[in-house]
């Protein structure tokens, strides 16, 4: 079955600090990854896709993930957070023909000053 | 860039009543999905369609069910609404490797 696991609920980190969070799928076919990000009472804004080719990708913001086949992860980073990088980001799993589309449960993030 | 509109921002209903919620695109894109976002649990897949008339249940149908008799317009109907589907309420439109989301509908079930 195809699920998408966001192990961290909360994570805090403090502005300045680097930040990882977590993504691993379950999928059976050759995966889309996506991460999204959104912010208190707003819509979902696409950070960053990997569908093929280099497994590190950049996105808006600053932001980076590494998809790793053998650990079917796909965990997202970025070496400095800054305060406007509070909110709650999602991890998607989806096949090349978007017929179907699976998001984490979403990791809020928190940056104390 | 593409547009996806929901019919509404807002909306409360009463326990028991039938409720439309419409998505619409303004693209040919052949995929529209509908979620429910409830805190601590993300974006579960109500359902999804991959064409006009053709349908295909996520991974939590029960209580719902869809409509989809031209490509641009995909509805959600809740067919007795219940106190537990009160959440928002997000239409995704996939295409062209992107995918575009509604502004989604705040739905009260009382």
């Amino acid at each position: 079955a195809q699920s998408v696991t966001q192990p961290d609920i909360h994570i805090t980190v403090s502005e300045g600090a680097s930040l990882e969070l977590r993504c691993n799928y379950s999928y059976g076919a050759t995966p889309y990854l996506f991460w999204y990000v959104q912010s208190p009472g707003q819509g979902l804004q696409l950070l960053l896709k990997y569908f093929s080719g280099d497994t590190l990708v950049q996105g808006i913001k600053g932001f980076e993930a590494e998809f790793k086949r053998s650990q079917s992860s796909f965990n997202l980073r970025k070496p400095s957070v800054h305060w406007s990088d509070a909110a709650e980001y999602f991890c998607a799993v989806g096949p090349y023909n978007f017929n179907k589309f699976y998001f984490g449960s979403g990791t809020k993030l928190n940056v104390k000053p | 860039d593409v547009k996806v509109t929901q019919s509404s921002r807002y909306l409360v209903k009463r326990t028991g009543e039938k409720v439309f919620l419409e998505c619409v695109q303004d693209m040919d894109h052949e995929n529209m999905f509908w979620y429910r976002q409830d805190p601590g649990l993300g974006l579960r897949l109500i359902y999804f369609s991959y064409d006009v008339k053709m349908k295909e249940k996520g991974d939590i149908p029960e209580g719902y069910s869809v409509s989809r008799e031209k490509k641009e317009r995909f509805s959600l109907i809740l067919e007795s609404a219940s106190t537990n589907q009160t959440s928002m309420y997000l239409c995704m439109v996939a295409g062209g490797e992107t995918q575009y989301f509604g502004p989604g509908t705040r739905l009260l079930v009382l």
